[in-house]
């Protein structure tokens, strides 16, 4: 069974600053990591994965997450937040390939862009 | 343009009124999938298809259910809603199970009063 955590419901982040959102998952296989966001009433963009190939994954927008198996931790980071970024990002686990691409969501983080 | 739609975006209903949403995808995926989001809970599955006539649970189907007849289309059934079924909804297909990514629509907002 695959779960994600991520910590923080709200984040608040000064426009320039450094974006920091924390993902830790479980799983019983390796897994695939993924972060979504969510923009005002629109459906899910996938941001980046992890597939089991580099550690370090970039995506678009700027974001990149680091997989840490030691940590079981799949952070998101963006070295400077720009105010387009104020959306909700969620954080999901695929338990690999026999999982039938099921995706398990964390609960998510809202992230909120200040000027 | 690739891409999942769903019909209706909002629908608001009163309570036992059978109602049905549905989700098309023009990519030839052989995965659909259904999903609610609820504020703190992320998004949980519904109900999954694999192929045509193939189905199964996910981790809340109670109050709901599905076909799929044809590759491309996978409609979510609500035959008598309830209240607590009040949410926002998210279609989602995906390729071949070496694909990773998965393509939602773009969510039907369901009150139900």
């Amino acid at each position: 069974a695959q779960s994600v955590t991520q910590l923080g419901s709200h984040v608040s982040v000064s426009e320039g600053a450094l974006v920091l959102l924390r993902c830790n998952y479980s799983s019983s296989v390796p897994p695939y990591l993924f972060w979504y966001v969510q923009y005002p009433n629109q459906g899910l963009q996938l941001l980046l994965k992890y597939t089991s190939a580099a550690t370090l994954v970039k995506g678009i927008n700027g974001f990149e997450a680091e997989f840490k198996k030691s940590e079981t931790s799949f952070h998101l980071t963006k070295p400077s937040a720009h105010m387009s970024d104020a959306a909700e990002y969620f954080c999901a686990v695929r338990g690999g390939a026999d999982s039938w691409g099921k995706l398990q969501f964390g609960a998510g983080t809202q992230v909120v862009v200040t000027p | 343009e690739a891409q999942v739609t769903q019909n209706p975006r909002y629908l608001i209903t009163v309570t036992g009124k059978k109602l049905t949403v549905t989700c098309s995808q023009n990519m030839n995926h052989e995965y659909m999938s259904w999903y609610r989001q609820d504020p703190g809970l992320g998004l949980r599955q519904i109900y999954y298809s694999m192929n045509v006539e193939v189905t199964d649970k996910g981790d809340v189907p109670e109050g709901y259910k599905v076909s799929r007849k044809e590759k491309r289309n996978f409609p979510l059934i609500l035959e008598s809603p309830s209240p607590n079924q009040t949410s926002l909804y998210f279609c989602a297909s995906r390729g071949p199970l070496s694909s990773y990514e998965q393509y939602f629509g773009p969510g039907t907002r369901l009150t139900v009063t």
